[in-house]
């Protein structure tokens, strides 16, 4: 499969613990972002990055919330001392950004449910 | 204000209607307009991009409207398969000027009856 990947696909934690999602985009896509989606809302950003530069990273994302992406390839998202509301499914999408544009694939995402 | 917002729906049409979605967004310098489809319980994914001039894609049109900051997605002869949650997704311009990020939408659910 040369999709995006996400792991682990579902995540049970207690209130108070860290947790961390891991997202393998295509292969030499450049592009790589987190989203967070609640039940009945859209994907909500929360930072990309291009290449191993992260961007921009969403004002509503507390200092709880940190990621990478080492060598521009994969990247982990991070959540520290986990609360009820940080219960989601976590999205990662991988994208080329060209000249002609840019066309996101999705993971399958990370649902997160806090405890 | 949001910076991007849909009709709230759901769209209960029957098979065969035509159903027009809605968008605006805030920021005027936004650069990139797409629409996305999101079936339940999977990812995103690009349904069409969004021109200056409209663009259609067999039995869907999509139009911008800079001046207005309004973006539609019209489905014509609806199909059961079309049942999904419509999300429109607009590209800021991020600081610098280079391409932004990608801001969705909450979504359009429509819901195709036969």
């Amino acid at each position: 499969d040369t999709g995006v990947s996400q792991d682990p696909r579902h995540k049970i934690t207690k209130r108070g613990q860290n947790v961390t999602f891991r997202c393998d985009p295509i292969s030499e896509h450049n592009r790589l972002y987190w989203y967070r989606q609640t039940l009945g809302q859209g994907p909500e950003f929360l930072t990309y990055f291009q290449n191993e530069a992260q961007l921009e990273k969403s004002r509503l994302l507390s200092d709880r919330f940190s990621a990478e992406r080492p060598k521009g390839s994969f990247s982990t998202l991070e959540i520290q001392r986990t609360e009820q509301g940080d219960s989601a499914m976590y999205l990662c999408a991988s994208s080329l950004l060209e000249q002609g544009g840019e066309k996101l694939f999705f993971g399958s995402g990370t649902q997160l449910s806090v405890l | 204000r949001k910076e991007v917002e849909q009709d709230p729906g759901p769209f209960n049409v029957p098979e065969g209607a035509t159903v027009a979605f809605n968008c605006t967004y805030s920021n005027s310098a936004s650069q990139s307009f797409f629409w996305y489809r999101q079936d339940c319980r999977k990812e995103p994914k690009l349904l069409m991009s969004v021109y200056s001039s409209g663009n259609e894609d067999g039995r869907f049109t999509a139009q911008l409207n800079r001046a207005s900051q309004y973006i539609s997605l019209l489905i014509r002869d609806s199909k059961l398969s079309d049942s999904a949650t419509y999300l429109c997704v607009v590209r800021v311009r991020s600081y610098g000027g280079s391409q932004g990020n990608l801001i969705f939408g909450k979504g359009t659910k429509l819901s195709v009856k036969p």
